[in-house]
Formats: C-alpha cells, structure tokens, sequence
C-alpha cells in the first residue's frame, strides 16, 4: 500500500520561482490536508479539503493555492516562493463520515528552502 | 477556536524514567484527541486516541485520559526506552474539518 505520497522530497528554489508540491492518497480518503512544520514551531494548517471540489484556508493561508479536482490529489502551489515558506511541507488525509473520524495518515514530507 | 497546547520540550529523561507530557485544548462541542509521534527524518504517525470524556488510548505503553473537565489530554508512559526519543504532537479534531496540532513535546531519552 502506497498511502500518501509526495513528491518531491527535497527542493531549493529562487525568490520569486513558482512550483507545485504534489500529493496522491490511495486509501479512498475525502479529506486531505496541507501543513508546514517550521523548526520547533510544530505543524501549522495551511489548506485543507473535505472532499473533491471543496477546499478551505488553515492557519497560514497566504502565498499558497490548492486545488481538489479527484478525490486522490490534492496539489499546494507557491506563486511566488519567498525564504520564509522554506519549511518542511506535510501532506496528510483521513476518512470522516458524519461524527467517526479515522486517523491522519502522512506522506514523508517535502523539504523546501527558499534562497 | 480550536487550538492545543503542549508542554514545551526538549525533555530528557533517563531510561526506565516515567513520562508524562501534558496537553490542553480549546474547543467547541466534543473533540477527538490524539496523539501522534514523529521519528528522525520521518512523517507523523498515530499513536493513540480518544473520541469521548473519560475514554482512555493506549498503545505500545503509552496511555492518555480525555478529560473534558480539565479540557485535558495528557501522555503517560510508566517506563521510557531509548527508541521513545522522538517528538510527540497533541491533536485534535472538530466538527468542520480541521484537524489542529499542538507545538510538539521532543523527548530524548538516554541510557
């Protein structure tokens, strides 16, 4: 079982650079998150998605697009990449059907700097 | 809104050393809690979980109480090992999809 990958896992881009981290679920999950972890500062929600189509801003929404067109990916987009969105990106999902709430499963995380 | 506070780490206990990593949330309605734990190099993982008052998660010797008294949810494990060093997340999830995470609790346990 694959669960929640991401691609890529390491990534250095220039001020101003644009890119796209991407996330696939295989588990048939409806919601999907996106999160930063900066350095002793924990996890921050930056957009999350309760199923295809619908999307929601986090905590930290700012500089940042997602977008949910299948139930298995959910894309986080920086426009214009600035040193302070290097962090480690996680992407996440999980099963919720009315109140029953399955654990989040995790991809392996994406490490960005920002130069 | 929803938030968790956790205890600020690094901790550093001794091997065999009892643990306890304190956790307390801000929520509206009846929220599930969870733990979730954080290797070297790695993505989250679940630990354990509560989704009512009074119920107990355990697992691998780790145990927490959902107190909704106390709006509390703290991890306790009698004896520490070596391979317990990681960070330990508090989380919670409401109704309306977000699902918070507290601070992180890094533990480093020595022989």
């Amino acid at each position: 079982n694959a669960g929640v990958t991401q691609t890529p896992k390491f990534r250095i881009l220039k001020i101003g650079q644009s890119m796209t981290l991407q996330c696939t679920q295989d588990m048939n999950h409806n919601y999907m998150y996106w999160y930063r972890q900066d350095p002793g500062m924990g996890l921050k929600l930056i957009y999350y998605s309760v199923g295809a189509g619908i999307t929601d801003k986090g905590e930290v929404p700012n500089g940042y697009n997602v977008s949910r067109s299948t139930t298995e990916d959910f894309p986080l987009r920086l426009e214009l990449a600035a040193p302070s969105q290097t962090s480690v990106y996680f992407c996440a999902s999980s099963y919720v059907r009315m109140t029953a709430y399955t654990e989040a499963f995790f991809g392996q995380g994406t490490r960005l700097t920002v130069v | 809104g929803n938030s968790v506070t956790q205890m600020e780490g690094p901790v550093t206990l001794s091997e065999e050393a009892f643990l306890t990593i304190n956790c307390t949330y801000t929520a509206t309605g009846y929220p599930s809690l969870f733990w979730y734990v954080q290797y070297p190099g790695e993505g989250l993982q679940l630990l354990l979980k509560a989704t009512k008052a009074d119920d107990k998660g355990s697992n691998k010797g780790f145990e927490a109480t959902y107190r909704k008294e106390t709006t509390s949810f703290h991890l306790e494990k009698g004896s520490v090992q070596v391979s317990d060093s990681a960070v330990y997340f508090c989380a919670l999830y409401n109704q309306g999809g977000k699902l918070i995470f507290g601070q992180g609790t890094e533990l480093s346990v020595k022989p």
